[in-house]
């Protein structure tokens, strides 16, 4: 089954900076999405681009997509000390039936 | 419009017990699927449940098994509970297919001893 592997592992940075985090994935798909997870709890659905999408804003969060580099981006603007989390791609499995994550970037946001 | 509920939030179980956890789906939501995540990692999918069917599985041993009930709840069961099993297991509703984002609920805290 294909799956997401974001990129980098781990990312810190200062409030007010902006992060960008990457994701690549190995065939095709629908659809790709990206969740927040603070720590311990569940994941937050942040937004979803369908692959004939290339970028999708929503408040502060921009996600890209380039299909042809299999690859998409999430970058978050004018960070906050509440952005702190893990950060996980999902990408739509073989079968087209399931969500498949990657291991996730580890966001600190420092004040 | 409730969310995501499971049950219990964290449970301590003995090595080769088994165990059922709960979940609630988000209201108009046909869809179930469920995840474990060990810790430091990201989430691995189990299986998917819609409309009272299993609608696809993980790679996951068959001593993990679940239900859908007519209201869209359900359950994950693990039989023979393994020390490697101890994991936050998350449970995701959504509307019928992956069309859509899932809704998570905050999890279950399993620790096998």
């Amino acid at each position: 089954s294909q799956q997401g592997e974001e990129d980098p592992q781990a990312l810190s940075i200062q409030e007010g900076e902006n992060a960008t985090m990457n994701c690549s994935y190995k065939t095709s798909i629908n659809n790709l999405q990206w969740y927040r997870q603070n720590s311990g709890r569940g994941l937050v659905h942040l937004i979803l681009i369908r692959s004939n999408e290339r970028e999708k804003h929503s408040g502060r969060l921009r996600v890209t997509l380039d299909t042809s580099k299999k690859s998409s981006s999430l970058l978050i603007t004018a960070s906050r000390a509440a952005d702190t989390a893990s950060y996980f791609c999902a990408t739509d499995d073989d079968y087209g039936q399931n969500f498949v994550f990657g291991p996730g970037t580890r966001l600190s946001v420092l004040p | 419009e409730t969310g995501v509920t499971q049950s219990p939030t964290h449970l301590i179980k003995t090595r080769g017990q088994q165990v059922t956890l709960r979940c609630s789906s988000q209201s108009g939501h046909n869809t179930v699927s469920w995840y474990q995540q060990a810790l430091g990692q990201g989430p691995q999918f189990i299986f998917q449940y819609y409309r009272e069917e299993e609608n696809g599985r993980g790679n996951f041993p068959p001593r993990f098994s679940g239900l859908q009930f007519p209201n869209y709840s359900s359950e994950l069961n693990v039989n023979a509970l393994e020390l490697d099993d101890s994991a936050l297991y998350l449970c995701a509703s959504s509307p019928a297919g992956n069309h859509y984002g899932y809704t998570f609920g905050s999890g279950t805290r399993l620790t096998v001893v």
